[in-house]
């Protein structure tokens, strides 16, 4: 099973600065297959990225992902109010499908 | 319009059993493998199982590996899960997950999720 540790747990910050979160990997992911999303309360999550760095539809260039290996980054650059979020990065590489245990963008 | 919607959720004993329905629509249901997924009050998402769109490639997390089946029915464009033997860490929000891309082109991450179905197991 691919174990995946995201970090930081909570991350404070105001609307128009940057995020950066962190997915590591105990083992290599082949193929890069790593996903990000974002849940918000009460809602089902949201596919933001795919194959690493890949926006899915929809999705504003404003969420950037890159990583390749064991190390996987979801960059947001210029907050918005609604993307005050839980985010989780998952890899379908292996089965069991994982995911990371999320961090939460909350506002400062 | 392109859809799941999971229902069958409800309150257990522990020891009880439950199925849950995740019914498709509005895209071609046989080209996509249907995945399992929920998230306990508060917490992650935690992925559960996979079925093929045939049906014969089935994986589960060992969470629930010898408790719960998942199975589908391609005429009525369903994809169901049996749980049995509940236990109180098995209660929370279940959804049904399909990929952006069907299963012939290449491997992506979850695009459409239903709205989830609650299962609360208590006695």
């Amino acid at each position: 099973e691919i174990v995946l540790t995201q970090s930081p747990g909570t991350l404070s910050l105001s609307p128009g600065e940057s995020a950066t979160l962190s997915c590591r990997a105990r083992q290599s992911v082949s193929s890069n297959y790593v996903a990000w999303y974002q849940q918000k309360p009460g809602q089902a999550p949201r596919l933001l990225i795919s194959g690493s760095s890949s926006r899915a539809p929809g999705v504003p260039d404003r969420f950037s992902g890159s990583g390749s290996g064991t190390d996987f980054t979801l960059t947001i650059s210029r907050l918005e109010p609604e993307d005050f979020a839980v985010y989780y990065c998952q890899q379908y590489a292996g089965s069991p499908r994982t995911f990371g245990q999320g961090t939460k963008v909350e506002i400062k | 319009q392109v859809q799941l919607v999971e229902s069958g959720g409800g309150l257990v004993k522990p020891g009880g059993s439950l199925r849950l329905s995740c019914e498709a629509s509005g895209f071609k249901f046989i080209d996509y493998y249907i995945n399992w997924i929920r998230q306990a009050p508060g917490r992650g998402l935690e992925w559960l199982s996979y079925i093929s769109p045939s049906g014969n490639t089935i994986f589960y997390a060992d969470s629930v590996k010898g408790r719960f089946t998942i199975s589908r029915d391609n005429a009525k464009n369903s994809v169901y899960l049996e749980m049995t033997n509940l236990r109180a860490d098995d209660a929370g929000v279940y959804y049904c997950t399909r990929e952006l891309r069907p299963y012939y082109e290449f491997l992506t991450g979850y695009y459409l999720w239903g709205q989830g179905t609650l299962v609360t197991v208590s006695s």
